[in-house]
């Protein structure tokens, strides 16, 4: 039972549109929320996080937005680039799982020219 | 560079074989996890140290694996007897001490059982 969704395996985006990737959860013990970026032959790189205290966290073009009521958050990415493209992963923790975190299965980002 | 590195980058083995892989976390990183990511899903919690004291095992964590981090600085994890679905991308990661810090990731081993 996956915990964590990401329910679009796959988005494709014109470089400088807004690109959207969203995140669901099922756990509502989860407390803090993160989105990491991913690429070939790479392992995945921390992008930005929220905690369940705020709705909201920016940074440069990156934003994360959190609905608890939904548990739904969502990444969004403005202005997109092409260097932008690769798989983001949402992950998600809280009291109940130490220091671990949990991850939905990624979508892929293509940012075209 | 200073980042978290893991040996071998890839490995390939035959059924029922041992396998052992390596990770250097960030030198000032108390913390270090394990995780295991299979095609199309994101990285699986295996487990978790802090310094050289393993702290929590995932229910994924079977006998045939096993961790360690001796000095609290680099640490192994070996699989034996490896199974065909033991293949997989081998993540680990480390990470300062405090709540919600976030993990920095090695680039990965890529196990191949055949």
């Amino acid at each position: 039972d996956q915990q964590v969704k990401q329910n679009s395996p796959s988005l494709s985006v014109q470089e400088g549109r807004i690109s959207i990737l969203n995140c669901d959860y099922t756990n509502s013990m989860f407390d803090y929320f993160l989105w990491y970026k991913k690429y070939p032959a790479e392992g995945p790189t921390f992008l930005i996080s929220i905690s369940s205290i705020k709705d909201k966290n920016e940074d440069g073009r990156f934003t994360v937005f959190l609905n608890k009521s939904a548990k739904h958050l969502s990444l969004h990415i403005v202005p997109s680039q092409p260097g932008d493209s690769a798989v983001y992963f949402c992950a998600a923790s809280g009291p109940n799982y130490g220091q671990n975190f949990v991850f939905g299965p990624g979508t892929r980002l293509s940012v075209l020219p | 560079d200073t980042g978290v590195s893991q040996d071998p980058r890839h490995k390939i083995t035959k059924r029922g074989q041992n396998v052992t892989f390596r990770c250097d976390p960030i030198s000032e990183h108390n913390r270090l996890y394990w995780y295991r990511q299979t095609l199309g899903q994101g990285p699986e919690f295996l487990t978790y140290f802090q310094n050289e004291a393993q702290l929590e095992k995932s229910r994924l964590l079977s006998d045939r694996f096993s961790a360690e981090r001796p000095k609290g600085s680099f640490s192994t994890l070996e699989i034996q007897r490896t199974e065909q679905g033991d293949s997989a991308m081998y993540l680990c990661a480390s990470s300062p001490t405090g709540q919600n810090n976030e993990q920095f990731f090695g680039p990965g081993t890529r196990l191949t059982v055949l």
